[in-house]
């Protein structure tokens, strides 16, 4: 069964940085796009940032582009999100997500981890 | 950016009832729509793939029907379970990769 486990989230003031890390488990990791999902508190998901298996191509939803990035190290089938110049309405639960082959689907998901950003 | 709306937004309904959630799309998106599940604070889980594939493990009471603009999402007999909120998905016009607002499913 695929594993994937997310990590870094906390508290962090408007202005900060913070980097999550999602390590993946029983699957090729470097085969497969990966994804980072949000969901603000009370809110719908909201897709953030996606990676392809080698690194190369990468996609940003426009309110994170040149604030987040969104990176992977395969020998260590881990995934990360690097945040700078973070908002109140960044404030979320993220998601680490694999995607499927068939139809760009998010065929597994990790538990999330919580950020929050206050002053 | 496609837009992906659903409805109801809300719905209540009793185990063994037949549940159908909406999804629309702001212009065609042939049969690129998936649909999740997800319980109280809990990570959403893949139900259906490509408008009407069942993903692996997923109980045969879910289906998916629809292509272009208007899709469905059946629960064809509610079982307690099932009591949770639904999202659609786009992925025909990518990036962005975009969900629909959710349909809660409650008592």
């Amino acid at each position: 069964e695929v594993q994937l486990v997310e990590s870094g989230g906390g508290l962090v003031q408007p202005g900060g940085s913070l980097r999550l890390s999602c390590a993946a488990s029983r699957f090729t990791f470097s085969n497969y796009w990966m994804s980072w999902v949000r969901q603000a508190p009370g809110k719908g998901l909201e897709w953030v940032a996606s990676i392809e298996g080698n690194g190369n191509e990468k996609y940003y939803v426009d309110s994170v582009k040149g604030r987040f990035t969104i990176s992977r190290d395969n020998a260590k089938n881990s995934l990360y999100l690097q945040m700078n110049s973070l908002r109140a309405e960044d404030t979320a639960v993220y998601y680490c997500a694999r995607f499927g082959y068939s139809s760009w689907e998010f065929d597994n998901w990790g538990q999330g981890t919580l950020v929050t950003v206050s002053s | 950016d496609i837009q992906m709306t659903q409805s109801p937004s809300s719905l209540s309904a009793s185990v063994g009832d037949r549940v159908t959630i909406t999804c629309r799309a702001s212009q065609s998106i042939n049969s690129k729509l998936n649909w999740y599940q997800q319980k109280g604070g809990k990570a959403p889980r893949l139900l259906i793939y490509a408008a009407s594939n069942l993903q692996s493990g997923v109980p045969s009471r879910f289906s998916g029907s629809g292509s272009a603009t208007d899709f469905t999402l059946t629960i064809s007999s509610l079982q307690p379970e099932d009591f949770a909120t639904y999202y659609c998905q786009q992925s025909y016009s990518v990036p962005p990769f975009t969900f629909g607002p959710g349909t809660k499913v409650d008592f």
